[in-house]
């Protein structure tokens, strides 16, 4: 069963707490990218990866970090730094980046709640 | 920098309707668009793709065209059905990474 799984679904983080986000696909996607929705809003990308050991900066990439380890996998973690990180987060892989016929699949999302 | 613009917010239409979602860019450089839908509380699922080349495409009831030159597209959605309410995202992608711009969306509601 072919996918991108995150976890956990729902996530509460007491303020000054860097919190980590999972993110798994098995798709043998090359290319990752974590986003941010906030309500009535469009999606923000953070970051992207396009091969392992390599990432970089979105949009709104302050007070947010990520690594590539594995292809499979592209964690994001939320850090003290980011001043208002309550917001869905979605996890997308792509296969073919840089071409027309390329599109994302996405995760099911985390819900991060700042307490 | 790309903007992708999705007016009204909100829809709320009669069951069995036709409606017409629509979307605009302002760089017409793109790769593609592409339309997504969301439920609430759920990730993205892909609707559609048109490639820059590309005028339409269909996939059932569903029908998106591109005007690359103005800056828009259309989502067509024929017949439509209350298992259609959800969100409906816009996006483009404008380089060779396949980063996606998105549009905040249009809220669609069809009552019985």
């Amino acid at each position: 069963d072919g996918g991108i799984t995150q976890s956990p679904k729902y996530l509460f983080r007491k303020e000054g707490q860097n919190v980590t986000l999972s993110c798994e696909q098995n798709l043998n996607h090359d290319a990752m990218y974590w986003y941010r929705q906030d309500p009535g809003q469009g999606l923000r990308l953070i970051y992207y990866s396009q091969i392992v050991n390599d990432f970089q900066k979105g949009d709104i990439a302050e007070g947010y970090s990520v690594s590539r380890e594995k292809k499979e996998s592209f964690p994001l973690t939320v850090t003290s730094a980011q001043k208002n990180p309550t917001a869905f987060y979605l996890c997308a892989s792509s296969p073919l980046p840089g071409t027309v016929t390329d599109t994302q699949y996405f995760g099911p999302g985390t819900r991060l709640t700042v307490l | 920098k790309q903007e992708v613009t999705q007016i009204p917010a909100a829809l709320s239409v009669p069951e069995g309707e036709n409606l017409v979602l629509n979307c605009s860019f302002t760089d017409s450089a793109i790769y593609n668009l592409q339309w997504f839908r969301q439920d609430p509380g759920k990730g993205l699922t892909s609707l559609l793709l048109i490639q820059s080349s590309q005028r339409e495409q269909t996939s059932g009831r569903l029908n998106a065209s591109l005007d690359k030159s103005s800056g828009r597209s259309t989502l067509y959605i024929a017949a439509s059905q209350p298992g259609d309410s959800a969100t409906y995202l816009c996006a483009v992608t404008t380089g060779a990474n396949s980063k996606l711009t998105f549009g905040k969306g249009i809220t669609l509601s069809v009552r019985p």
